[in-house]
């Protein structure tokens, strides 16, 4: 069965540096999008994107936040000054229909 | 008025009986339901979805139960079984949107 695949499964990093989450979408999907579950709350939606551009963001997606499909495989989600607060799991999502959304293992971020 | 309310937070029930976790909501605008189970360490998976147009939908042991003048939601797990031990999550969205609006989760364990 095709899946959402998501790298690195863990990302530890110091507060203000940079960090890139990666995600391969299935392949044949339009339709993708970024969520966060801060430990033991539920899972926030962050921002999607279709056709080369964000069609949806969230408040919590501020400018400190951005999503690029630098090709025509990968997607990924960029924070520029990470802080204590985005410790978080983030899961890619993909769809081929708007809402049916399929989520990767999620990508657990630490921030020290 | 955007938010999805899940109750209980918790479920804890003997192999064989029927789990019901609820979900209420309350803006009217919302017309997808879905179902998400999610195990430790893994990404949230579809389970089973609902449009208000239907008021039941069965997909094997688990049915959403759906009443729209209530603006409720349930999911209803028969015969459970240990490995159905998970955190499920309702959900919802509006139309022209790719945002899940998600309920808090409900831990469920199935005992044997």
């Amino acid at each position: 069965e095709p899946e959402v695949t998501q790298t690195p499964s863990h990302q530890v990093t110091q507060m203000g540096q940079e960090v890139i989450l990666r995600c391969v979408p299935i392949s044949n999907h339009l339709y993708f999008y970024w969520y966060r579950q801060i430990l033991g709350q539920k899972v926030e939606f962050l921002v999607s994107f279709y056709n080369n551009e964000i069609s949806e963001k969230s408040e919590i997606f501020d400018d400190q936040f951005s999503v690029e499909r630098p090709d025509g495989s990968n997607f990924t989600l960029k924070i520029r000054s990470t802080k204590l607060e985005d410790s978080a799991m983030y899961f890619c999502a993909s769809s081929d229909l708007r809402e049916r959304a399929f989520f990767g293992q999620g990508t657990r971020l630490t921030v020290v | 008025q955007q938010q999805v309310k899940q109750s209980p937070q918790s479920l804890i029930v003997q192999k064989g009986g029927i789990s019901i976790i609820n979900c209420a909501y309350e803006n009217t605008a919302f017309d997808y339901f879905p179902w998400y189970q999610q195990f430790p360490g893994k990404g949230p998976a579809l389970l089973i979805a609902i449009r208000p147009d239907v008021s039941e939908k069965k997909e094997g042991r688990f049915t959403i139960s759906f009443n729209k003048s209530a603006k409720q939601f349930s999911l209803h797990i028969m015969d459970s079984q240990p490995g159905d031990s998970a955190t499920y999550f309702c959900a919802a969205s509006k139309p022209n949107t790719d945002k899940l609006i998600f309920g808090t989760g409900t831990r469920l364990q199935v005992f044997p």
